[in-house]
């Protein structure tokens, strides 16, 4: 059965703090791993991480994929309140996504 | 522009009764698939389809059906709803061979069985 893992399950930093959460995974047939962010209602897509391609970067935004540890960070600089989400962490094997249980950062002003 | 509607956004079940939580795509995607997240469990897969006429059971399908009769339409059908299935359901979709892909997802229904 596929697994992800996310670390920590919860998090509280201040504003302008830098934030990484980690992701791990036992998956069969890895294609890729992908981070969303969940405010209030559908989770919205921020990387996705492939062989072809491990490490993203968008604006305050980057992630790594590590494939030969099996596992993966977002780091977030410059926290601002507007981060304040729950992030989840989901990989792609055969036709499905395998969603961890997510990481819910508050940040606070 | 609408990707992926999910109807009704609430819904309140007595146990027992039965009910189809409706999810429609207009991108044409192959890959459609139901989650359910509840408190601190991330969202967890419950049917999937890879195509019209294709499905298959996810990780927790107990209690749940589905069909796939078209591309765009891929109901949930709970045949007699638990109060164990209250949660909150998201329906997403993704182009074809599609774990390299990122998913889009509908708004959400908010099941409530009492």
């Amino acid at each position: 059965e596929d697994k992800v893992v996310q670390s920590p399950l919860s998090l509280v930093v201040h504003e302008g703090d830098t934030v990484t959460l980690n992701c791990s995974y036992e998956v069969t047939n890895f294609r890729s791993l992908l981070w969303y962010k969940q405010e209030k209602k559908a989770p919205t897509f921020l990387f996705m991480l492939t062989s072809s391609g491990i490490e993203k970067k968008s604006g305050r935004l980057s992630s790594i994929l590590d494939k030969k540890e099996l596992s993966s960070i977002l780091n977030i600089t410059a926290t601002q309140t507007g981060d304040s989400a729950i992030y989840l962490c989901a990989v792609g094997s055969n036709y499905k996504l395998t969603f961890g249980k997510g990481t819910l950062l508050t940040v606070n002003p | 522009n609408a990707g992926v509607t999910q109807t009704p956004k609430f819904q309140v079940l007595k146990t027992g009764q039965s009910m189809t939580l409706q999810c429609a795509q207009d991108m044409n995607h192959e890959y459609m698939s139901w989650y359910r997240q509840d408190p601190g469990m991330g969202l967890r897969l419950i049917h999937y389809s890879v195509g019209a006429g294709i499905t298959d059971q996810g990780e927790v399908p107990n209690g749940y059906n589905v069909s796939r009769s078209t591309t765009e339409d891929f109901p949930l059908r709970l045949l007699s709803a638990a109060p164990s299935q209250t949660s909150v359901y998201f329906c997403a979709s993704r182009i074809e061979g599609a774990s390299l892909a990122e998913a889009f997802f509908g708004q959400g229904t908010r099941l409530t069985v009492v």
